[in-house]
């Protein structure tokens, strides 16, 4: 299953609302997580299932979506928020990834 | 909380075998869960390579199954990655990481280990 992320990169301040697009090639239910990345960091989980927040995750972070299309939404940007973000489809094996949206400072 | 480290050597010959070990702290590898290999690199962003139960059952990306052994030592909270003959697309950064279901299928991987970069090169 391929997941296509939009837009590649993007470019926000500090306050702003962003969304992030993801699309999948196969009807994935409600199976989609995302994920921040740091600099030299690993990825870490933020949403799974779609629109469940992990625990420790701010609110300001929301998901949604199903089947084919899915939303990443940071309510009101703040300076730690700026960092790349990923998609990953949990429908079926093996797990995929989109190819990240990196977001940046205006 | 649960900690995984990667540890292993950074370079790797063309046609060798790269070999990394993750290390489970904080916890029992014998817990229910699945642990994961995923590397990143800069063309091909994320990619799952396999999975291991405590057990010994594994799974495996068919883009890399014919070259990837994944094996477990319980008694040392170790799981390890074999990538056979490989070649300068092999050049990543390499996590290990944990599941509670099997190829994260219906779940998510969490946590992460920290990541090594191991470079294919002569």
């Amino acid at each position: 299953i391929q997941v296509t992320q939009s837009p590649s990169s993007l470019s926000a301040s500090v306050g702003d609302r962003v969304t992030i697009a993801c699309r999948a090639s196969q009807n994935l239910n409600k199976f989609l997580n995302w994920y921040q990345q740091k600099p030299g960091k690993a990825p870490k989980i933020l949403i799974y299932a779609a629109s469940s927040l992990q625990d420790g995750v701010p609110s300001r972070f929301s998901g949604s979506g199903s089947g084919t299309d899915f939303i990443l939404t940071i309510s009101s940007l703040q300076p730690e928020d700026f960092a790349t973000y990923y998609c990953q489809q949990s429908y079926s094996t093996p797990a995929t990834f989109g190819q990240g949206t990196r977001l940046e400072i205006k | 909380q649960v900690q995984l480290q990667e540890s292993g050597p950074g370079l790797v010959k063309p046609s060798g075998t790269l070999s990394l070990t993750c290390t489970v702290s904080g916890g029992s590898i014998s817990s229910s869960k699945w642990w994961s290999w995923i590397r990143q690199t800069p063309g091909q962003g994320l990619e799952w390579i396999g999975e291991i139960y405590h057990g010994g059952r594994t799974n495996y990306n068919p883009s890399l199954k014919s070259r990837v052994t994944i094996s477990v030592d319980t008694s040392k909270d170790q799981f390890s990655l074999n990538l056979r003959s490989v070649t300068a697309a092999d050049t990543a950064v390499y996590y290990c990481a944990r599941a509670s279901l099997p190829a994260a299928v219906e779940d998510y991987f969490d946590p992460w280990g920290q990541g090594i970069l191991v470079t294919v090169s002569s």
